[in-house]
């Protein structure tokens, strides 16, 4: 089992250019989601899944675009990078929260500048 | 804006002691987890609390839950140099799908 796997670990982009961050997991997990993480922000929602086919915005999505067309990837798309959106972004799955709750894997995280 | 919110921001103990976080919220849920991260690296999950759990206990952790005060507590006892992390707690509300994270604890423990 590899869990939750974000490619790339790094990368530097150039303002305007875009980009897709990979998120892949093999534990058939339904949901899905997209955080970012800034010094002394914590973890903030971006986008979120709760089955192929469907997505969701979170907290901050603009400048995001996100689609689910397996249960297995949930890639998350920059589409004209800025400054602001240097961070370090986090990919996470679990089974099926609704009620109940369960505990979110998380992916090590791919660390992104914008120049 | 954030669900929950950590106190305090910055903990640093001597290695032995125990580490009280504490995390508030605003609205009803159904649960509340707790997880750490390791600087740089994803976070890992320690430990979920029902809303009708009052305890909870695994290993050196200790969770409470009130959700009367709509506030969370988390006990790490016989702290150790391995604990030093960020901790945060994270709630699903009631009727939405949304994991949303507090702002976190930066723990430090010192050998």
């Amino acid at each position: 089992n590899a869990g939750v796997t974000q490619t790339p670990k790094f990368q530097v982009l150039k303002t305007g250019q875009s980009m897709t961050l990979q998120c892949a997991q093999d534990m058939n997990h339904e949901y899905m989601s997209w955080y970012r993480q800034d010094p002394g922000m914590g973890l903030r929602l971006i986008h979120y899944s709760v089955g192929a086919g469907i997505t969701d915005q979170g907290e901050v999505p603009n400048g995001y675009n996100v689609s689910r067309s397996t249960t297995e990837d949930f890639p998350l798309r920059l589409l004209s990078a800025a400054p602001s959106q240097t961070s370090v972004y986090f990919c996470a799955s679990s089974y099926w929260p609704a009620r109940v709750g369960t505990e979110a894997f998380f992916g090590q995280g791919t660390r992104l500048t914008v120049v | 804006s954030q669900q929950g919110e950590e106190d305090p921001q910055a903990l640093s103990i001597q290695e032995g002691e125990n580490a009280t976080m504490n995390c508030s919220y605003k609205t009803s849920i159904n649960n509340l987890q707790w997880y750490r991260q390791n600087s740089g690296r994803g976070l890992v999950h320690l430990i979920l609390i029902r809303s009708n759990e009052r305890e909870k206990h695994s290993g050196r952790l200790r969770v409470t839950l009130d959700t009367s005060k709509k506030s969370s507590s988390l006990l790490i006892t016989a702290s150790r140099a391995a604990d030093t992390a960020s901790y945060f707690c994270a709630l699903p509300p009631s009727g939405t799908y949304k994991y949303i994270f507090g702002t976190g604890t930066r723990l430090k423990v010192l050998a």
